[in-house]
C-alpha cells in the first residue's frame, strides 16, 4: 500500500518563530489533508489539499502531487500550536485515509 | 451543525471481554470510517461504510468488527479483549462523494486491564 512519511518528526520551536513540516508520499493521491492533533486526541482539520496552495491565517499548505510531496507553514508559532501534526492522504478508491508518521511540535514561550 | 459524535468518550475493560463503540456523523454524511492509534503503530484504518455496506477493511483480526445502521451511525465492536487493544478509537465522517474531506470524532479511549 502507499506509504506516507513525515519529516522532521520532532521539532521544538521558540515562541514567535517560523516552521516547515514535509509529508512525503509513496504513490498518486487522490486527496491529501492536514491534521493537528490536541492534548485531548482530537483530529482538528487544517487543510484539504489535493494540489496548489492555501492559507489559513497563519498556517498554510502547499501540494505538489507531480512529485508526491506535501509543505505545511506555521509562522509566527504560539503556545497552543504544539502538538502533534499529521498530513493523510486518500489513494484508490473509497474512503480509506491513510496518515503519515506525524510531526511533534513543541512551542515553547 | 454537530460534528462527528463517539461515545463513549473513555473505557476500562478487563481482557476476555467485549466492547462496542458508537459513532454518529455529521448530517447528511453517508461514510463512516474507523482508526485505531497507538503509540507503536500510529494511526492505521480499520474499515469504512456507506450505506449499511463495508465497502473497505485494514489489516486487523476478525475480532475487530463493525456495522452501519440506516440512518448512518456506525458502530464497532471488539471481541475477545487483548491488552494490545488499549488504544485511541477514531471515527471519520465523510459526504457521499468518494475521496472527499474527512473530519474526526474526539475519539474513544480504550483501556484494556
Amino acid at each position: 500500500g502507499i506509504q506516507v512519511e513525515q519529516s522532521p518528526p520532532d521539532l521544538i520551536l521558540q515562541e514567535g518563530a517560523n516552521s516547515t513540516l514535509r509529508c512525503n508520499f509513496s504513490d498518486s493521491v487522490n486527496n491529501l489533508q492536514w491534521f493537528h492533533q490536541n492534548p485531548w486526541g482530537q483530529l482538528i482539520n487544517l487543510f484539504y489539499i489535493p494540489s496548489g496552495t492555501k492559507q489559513n491565517g497563519r498556517l498554510s499548505a502547499t501540494t505538489v502531487a507531480t512529485e508526491r510531496y506535501s509543505l505545511l507553514y506555521i509562522s509566527s508559532s504560539q503556545t497552543t500550536d504544539s502538538g502533534v501534526y499529521f498530513c493523510a492522504v486518500l489513494s484508490g478508491g473509497y474512503q480509506k485515509v491513510t496518515f503519515g508518521t506525524g510531526t511533534k511540535l513543541q512551542v515553547i514561550p | 451543525k454537530a460534528g462527528v459524535t463517539q461515545t463513549p468518550r473513555y473505557l476500562i475493560k478487563t481482557r476476555g471481554q467485549q466492547v462496542t463503540l458508537s459513532c454518529s456523523p455529521i448530517s447528511g454524511h453517508r461514510s463512516v470510517s474507523w482508526y485505531q492509534q497507538t503509540p507503536g503503530q500510529g494511526l492505521q484504518f480499520l474499515f469504512e461504510y456507506f450505506s449499511e455496506t463495508q465497502r473497505n477493511k485494514g489489516n486487523f483480526p476478525g475480532r475487530f468488527s463493525g456495522r452501519q445502521f440506516s440512518n448512518s451511525r456506525s458502530e464497532m465492536n471488539v471481541s475477545t479483549l487483548e491488552l494490545g487493544d488499549s488504544a485511541l478509537y477514531l471515527c471519520a465522517s465523510s459526504l457521499v462523494k468518494e475521496n472527499t474531506e474527512a473530519f474526526f470524532g474526539q475519539g474513544t479511549r480504550l483501556t484494556v486491564v
